[in-house]
């Protein structure tokens, strides 16, 4: 199975950007890289998802490299409200019918300054 | 507005016992997902579900079934708690991903915290 490696944790200040980084240097040609992020006392929520390409929502950009052995999550302007613990995961396929399991690091939690 | 409903937010229980925690969604998705959050090891899978009554099992199964008698609804059973398996269970769902492993998003629920004495 195919596994991602973050940093424990990273600190930014209110207002800036925030680059969070991850490795998965085993990522097979058709795994899509997902971020989620989880709040204090709530369950994740997605963020953002990308193949090859670079890929922009309301909530942040995501950078995927060349070689696609990395990615970076991208908060243009930290918010005090961003302060949360950031997955990187790939969408590892396939049982029989159709299923997959979906594998979940420690991930980066994010402290927010302000 | 999508919604992964589980069952119960808080509970107490004696080793021993048997633990249901039910979690229901409203979306009408194949995948449904019973994940374990601890300080410092992340989210860890137990089972999934991609259909009624098909199951797999994740990478921590040991101590725990599950039940899916109905598409909505995956129940995760402690058939007999003990005090390790103290921690907080998140319930999932996303749809069925086709062989192309398409991008999908998961959907959880609040979380169940479970202390078992």
């Amino acid at each position: 199975d195919a596994k991602t490696t973050q940093p424990n944790s990273m600190e930014s200040n209110e207002e800036e950007p925030v680059h969070l980084p991850c490795n998965h240097s085993t990522i097979s040609g058709t795994d899509y890289i997902h971020w989620y992020r989880q709040l204090p006392s709530q369950g994740p929520e997605y963020v953002i998802h990308g193949l090859t390409s670079n890929v922009n929502n309301r909530m942040a950009s995501l950078a995927i490299a060349e070689d696609r052995k990395s990615s970076t999550l991208i908060l243009h302007r930290a918010t005090l409200r961003d302060a949360a613990v950031y997955y990187c995961i790939l969408r590892d396929g396939g049982s029989v019918g159709g299923g997959f399991k979906t594998i979940f690091g420690a991930g980066t939690r994010l402290f927010v300054k302000a | 507005d999508v919604k992964v409903t589980q069952s119960s937010r808080y509970l107490v229980k004696r080793t021993g016992e048997k633990v249901f925690l039910e979690c229901v969604q409203d979306m009408d998705h194949e995948n449904m997902f019973w994940y374990r959050q601890d300080p410092g090891l992340g989210l860890r899978l137990i089972y999934f579900s991609y259909d009624v009554k098909m199951k797999e099992k994740g990478d921590i199964p040991e101590g725990y079934s599950v039940s899916r008698e109905k598409k909505e609804r995956f129940s995760l059973i402690l058939e007999s708690a003990s005090t390790n398996q103290t921690s907080m269970y998140l319930c999932a769902s996303s749809l069925l991903a086709d062989p192309a492993r398409i991008g999908n998003t998961i959907y959880f629920g609040e979380g169940s915290w479970l202390t078992v004495v």
